[in-house]
């Protein structure tokens, strides 16, 4: 089946670090990719997605580029802010013609913490 | 164009009570889906309508049991409550079709104590 593995958190930087949050996926089909962002009692939102490889999903300064090749969906940031501190989930979800059911897959989850 | 909206954001029950939780998904989507997190389990899925027809179900007890209205609005009820059901219940909406996508919003989340 699905699944997708993220990196153990917390993840702890300093203000105007460099952010690299790795994300690996096994799926049957051709999945689009997505990263939600959850800040603190708050739901999931939508932050980025991309649907074929070499896509390039980019939003608030966060990029991702799907990566067929490795089955990879890294996010990465070139300079992350204090207000960027929230747990980061990554997910695919294949589509219902390639035999998915469109519910999409998550990874647990990794907890970023930056400090000023 | 509004988000999804849940409703209500927090409650306290006692074990062996039931609860409802209601959501509206973002106008035009007419698949909601049903989500618990809890910091050991993580997200998981609990069910999916899609006009209103259970389209797909996670691995949760019958305790736990939803609907799609005409409208798309849905509910989930929980029975006989548990000290375990305590958690976060997030719900989401998609289009849910290949012409309208698969990408899922999710609302803000109802928190749920059981005592």
């Amino acid at each position: 089946g699905d699944s997708v593995t993220q990196m153990e958190g917390p993840v702890t930087l300093s203000e105007e670090a460099f952010l690299t949050i790795n994300c690996t996926y096994t799926a049957t089909g051709y999945p689009s990719l997505f990263w939600y962002v959850q800040y603190p009692g708050e739901g999931l939102q939508l932050l980025l997605k991309a649907t074929k490889a070499d896509d390039k999903g980019s939003n608030k300064g966060f990029e991702a580029t799907y990566r067929k090749e490795t089955t990879s969906f890294h996010l990465e940031k070139g300079s992350v802010q204090v207000s960027d501190s929230a747990v980061y989930f990554c997910a695919l979800s294949e589509s219902r013609a390639s035999g998915g059911s469109y519910i999409p897959t998550f990874g647990r989850g990794t907890s970023l913490i930056v400090h000023p | 164009k509004a988000g999804v909206t849940q409703t209500p954001r927090y409650l306290i029950k006692t074990r062996g009570q039931q609860v409802t939780l209601s959501c509206s998904p973002i106008s035009g989507h007419r698949s909601v889906s049903w989500y618990q997190q809890t910091p050991g389990q993580g997200l998981q899925f609990l069910f999916e309508y899609f006009s209103e027809t259970q389209r797909n179900k996670g691995n949760f007890p019958g305790r736990f049991s939803g609907r799609q209205f005409s409208n798309s609005r849905s509910e989930m009820n929980v029975s006989t409550l548990e000290l375990g059901d305590s958690a976060l219940y997030l719900c989401a909406s998609s289009g849910g079709d290949v012409v309208t996508g698969n990408t899922i919003y999710f609302g803000e989340g109802s928190w749920l104590t059981v005592v």
